[in-house]
């Protein structure tokens, strides 16, 4: 059975600072790869996608993710983070031809004015 | 428009009670997911319809739980005889057309809690 990491369950910044997140995943064959996000008081929703093609994707609200495939991750980054950045961010893997996901534990992410 | 939507947004019940739980999906959506989200985790998959039959339910915990779509919409997840340990909140997600790569579109959860 797959599995998904994430490496840190909270992570503290201040606005302007440098954001990766990390995220590794225990499966050998072909993955499709997401990051979601849940704002206080709201939803999950995706933030961005990896299917195919160029490993560096990039997502809403200035996100971006690449793909190493060697090292089974997809690290989420921000440049520069923003005091409405403070959520939850989920990473979650499918296996190529299966519609179903297996997210991580989730990273709490504050950011500080 | 209208998102995925879910009753009750909470549900409190008894140790050994039977519960359902509803989703509405987007219209139009086909694909229908529910996961369970416990304390501290991330949400965990539990079953998969596509259409009006069960594509994928591997990931119930026991025959407690069964979940029907019989009309190709709306959704019923049904526990029986809840226990403590059944107490999360339970997300409905709906996604377009089968496939895995559709974007899959949450709903804000049911938060169940068995006393």
């Amino acid at each position: 059975a797959q599995s998904v990491s994430q490496h840190n369950h909270h992570v503290i910044l201040s606005e302007a600072a440098s954001l990766e997140l990390g995220c590794n995943y225990s499966y050998g064959g072909t993955v499709n790869l997401f990051w979601y996000v849940q704002y206080p008081g709201q939803h999950l929703q995706l933030l961005l996608k990896y299917f195919s093609g160029d490993p560096l994707v990039k997502g809403i609200k200035g996100f971006e993710a690449e793909f190493i495939k060697s090292k089974f991750s997809f690290n989420l980054r921000k440049p520069s983070v923003q005091w409405s950045d403070t959520a939850e961010y989920f990473c979650a893997v499918g296996r190529s031809g299966y519609s179903t996901l297996t997210f991580g534990k989730g990273t709490m992410l504050l950011v500080s004015p | 428009g209208a998102g995925v939507s879910q009753t009750p947004s909470n549900k409190v019940t008894e140790k050994g009670k039977y519960v359902e739980l509803r989703c509405d999906p987007i219209s139009g959506h086909t694909a229908l997911y529910w996961y369970r989200q416990s304390l501290g985790q991330g949400p965990e998959f539990l079953i998969y319809f596509q259409g009006t039959g069960a594509a994928d339910d591997s990931g119930l915990p026991n025959d407690r739980f069964f979940a029907v779509r019989p009309e190709g919409s709306v959704s019923t997840l049904k526990i029986q005889r809840t226990e403590r340990g059944d107490s999360a909140v339970y997300l409905c997600a709906s996604s377009f057309g089968q496939g895995d790569t559709n974007e899959q579109y949450f709903g804000p959860g049911t938060r169940l809690t068995v006393t």
